[in-house]
């Protein structure tokens, strides 16, 4: 199993431009979940996904959309970024809603210049 | 509205010497509970977890964590830390479909 996958690893945008983060996983997992994490800000929810065709807002998800069509993938859109947007973003798997316990992927590093 | 609290930023111990990590929450209910550990320019790694039941639970690395309900309080421990163990560790809290985490804690450890 690749577990959860992210592309890219880095990513520089200039103030506007519009880009889709990309996050995959291969456990079957119900749960899907994208995290920005800030120096001394923890890491805060951006949107959740309990499982194919459903999604929901975390703390933090102005400028950013989700969808969930198939199980596996669970993209992150950037519709005009912002310089605000740059952090590394993390997407995070588990096998269900009741479960929590969560596998990460390795992270994306985003600037907004 | 659900929080979770960390109150040290960053702690220092000498390799050798105990730690224990500091974790409160704010919730109407009990939450599940988690211990997250960062490497550094690494994704997240979980070290433990308690849903219910006994109320000290162990982890991977040699970590432990004890729930105390009275207190909101879920505080990680390892008897004698090892310089491999330099990282970020965060508390999270999840109930409702949600997972919240707490601002982390950098632990340094000297040699």
């Amino acid at each position: 199993n690749a577990g959860v996958t992210q592309t890219p690893k880095f990513q520089v945008l200039k103030t506007g431009q519009s880009m889709t983060l990309q996050c995959a996983q291969d456990m079957n997992h119900e749960y899907m979940s994208w995290y920005r994490q800030d120096p001394g800000m923890g890491l805060r929810l951006i949107h959740y996904s309990v499982g194919a065709g459903i999604t929901d807002q975390g703390e933090v998800p102005n400028g950013y959309n989700v969808s969930r069509s198939t199980t596996e993938d669970f993209p992150l859109r950037l519709l005009s970024a912002a310089p605000s947007q740059t952090s590394v973003y993390f997407c995070a798997s588990s096998y269900s809603r009741g479960n929590h316990e969560q596998y990460f992927g390795p992270g994306t590093r985003l600037t907004v210049t | 509205a659900q929080s979770v609290t960390q109150p040290d930023i960053h702690i220092t111990v000498s390799e050798g010497a105990s730690l224990e990590l500091r974790c409160n929450y704010s919730y109407g209910a009990t939450p599940y509970l988690f211990w997250y550990v960062q490497s550094p320019g690494q994704g997240l790694q979980l070290l433990l977890k308690y849903f219910s039941g006994d109320t000290l639970v162990q982890g991977i690395k040699g970590f432990e964590a004890e729930f105390k309900r009275s207190q909101s309080s879920f505080n990680l421990r390892k008897p004698s830390v090892h310089w491999s163990d330099a990282a970020e560790y965060f508390c999270a809290v999840g109930r409702d479909d949600k997972i919240i985490f707490g601002k982390g804690t950098r632990l340094h450890i000297l040699p």
